[in-house]
């Protein structure tokens, strides 16, 4: 089983519908969850990290099920611009530990107008 | 803040030789990290360094794979001999309090 492991979709979503991924994590022990977004032919960019309360960003939402080891993002009000993969991202310690970060393989959003 | 550095962006080269890929990191952060990205495989971690001293690359393929970082402005990730299968894109990430940022990558071709 992979580490991380996520869909790849791809999504493909018509303009203002919402749309949810799940990744799943193996290490119990992970305690940082982030989502990257990757745009084509570009370099990943930190989208938000994932709190244990679960967190919001505009119309973004970022949760975390640590009893299920998945985290999830949800995006409300899809827009063209939110085309892109989103990579989950998972790290087992905090502070200056070993960190091994490892990225999920990337769910693909297709939003067509 | 000029984010992180790579150098080239593109590099197109024969199998057999040398190829040296370069990272500057954001100032401050202390962790530097190298991947490579490639459709079969995803994003890989080939080896990270943490206050330039390497603390797992255990990801870095083989023998032909080596990562030096001098000091804590600099990283070199070094492939000799090249082969046609290292052909991906590179990248360098660096973190420091806040999550990974990543420079514009590597596109790496071997022929």
């Amino acid at each position: 089983r992979k580490e991380v492991e996520q869909d790849p979709g791809p999504f493909n979503v018509p303009e203002g519908a919402t749309v949810a991924f799940n990744c799943t994590y193996s290490n119990s022990a992970s305690q940082s969850f982030f989502w990257y977004r990757q745009d084509c032919r570009k370099e990943p960019k930190l989208l938000m990290s994932v709190y244990s309360s679960g967190n919001e960003d505009g119309r973004f939402t970022a949760q975390l099920n640590r009893a299920s080891q998945y985290i999830s993002l949800l995006i409300r009000d899809s827009k063209l611009s939110d085309s892109a993969t989103y990579l989950c991202v998972v790290t087992p310690t905090l502070g200056t530990g070993r960190r091994a970060l490892t990225f999920g393989s990337g769910t693909r959003l297709q939003v067509q107008p | 803040d000029a984010g992180v550095i790579q150098s080239p962006r593109h590099e197109v080269t024969e199998m057999g030789q040398e190829v040296t890929l370069r990272c500057k990191p954001i100032s401050g952060h202390n962790s530097l990290f190298w991947y490579r990205q490639t459709m079969m495989r995803g994003l890989e971690l080939l080896i990270y360094f943490n206050n330039n001293v390497p603390i797992d690359d255990s990801g870095m393929p083989e023998d032909r794979f080596s990562a030096k970082m001098p000091n804590a402005s600099f990283s070199t990730l070094k492939i000799q001999p090249s082969e046609p299968r290292d052909s991906a894109v590179y990248f360098c990430a660096t973190a420091g309090r806040t999550p990974l940022h990543f420079g514009n990558g590597t596109r790496l071709t071997v022929t």
